[in-house]
């Protein structure tokens, strides 16, 4: 079955950039599915924040355009998060995601601080 | 985008009792989905093109809708059915999530 994990600093400073990891486990990213970003914001709104595919094309929300990267490391079967120029808005817990056409496994999450 | 508007925001509901909850969406969208999600839980998928079961979820819940308006049924209100339900639209992107129905028992 898949998988996913996500890890990285909880605490990020204001300006500075967020960085995280989702490691999966049971099924190659490179064999199907896009491999998503959705963060949950104290109050439990849910934002998808992007997806990078099978292929290695990028998908984001253009709210998040100009600050958002994701990356895959297809050796070590990880995909990767980066936020720039992060606020305390930016303050969520943070999944990764994926399936055919909708949601079907999600990480165990990763709450990110953004604080001085 | 397309906004996804759930109605109501809270609800509770008897065991044993029916329970309907509503997603509209802002602009037409060809399928809905419905995720649960609990205290302290990743959400999980529950419902996918708006009336198929996610694996293991019990026969007592149902989807249905079109166009813009969906909703998701519990025929008869359990337990363990208490938590948040929210809609998503994958139609078009950015793909969007409704503000949840927290389900409480009464």
């Amino acid at each position: 079955d898949v998988q996913l994990q996500e890890s990285g600093p909880g605490l990020v400073k204001p300006s500075q950039s967020l960085s995280l990891t989702c490691t999966v486990t049971g099924y190659s990213i490179t064999s199907d599915y896009a491999w998503n970003w959705i963060r949950q914001f104290p109050g439990n709104k849910l934002e998808w924040m992007g997806y990078i595919s099978y292929s290695g094309s990028t998908s984001y929300n253009p709210s998040l355009k100009s600050r958002i990267s994701i990356t895959r490391d297809t050796s070590k079967n990880q995909f990767f998060l980066q936020l720039n120029s992060v606020t305390t808005e930016d303050t969520a817990t943070y999944y990764c995601a994926t399936g055919l056409r909708r949601f079907a496994y999600w990480g165990q999450g990763t709450l990110v601080t953004v604080s001085a | 985008e397309n906004v996804l508007t759930q109605s109501p925001a809270i609800m509770s509901a008897s065991l044993g009792e029916k329970v309907t909850m509503s997603c509209r969406a802002s602009s037409s969208v060809n399928y809905m989905y419905w995720y649960q999600q609990k205290s302290d839980a990743s959400p999980k998928l529950w419902i996918y093109y708006t009336s198929n079961l996610a694996p293991g979820v019990p026969a007592r819940f149902s989807g249905s809708g079109s166009g813009n308006s969906y909703s998701l049924t519990i025929s008869s209100m359990e337990g363990e059915d208490a938590a948040t339900y929210y809609c998503q639209q994958f139609t078009s992107s950015p793909y969007t999530f409704g503000g949840g129905t927290k389900l409480e028992i009464k």
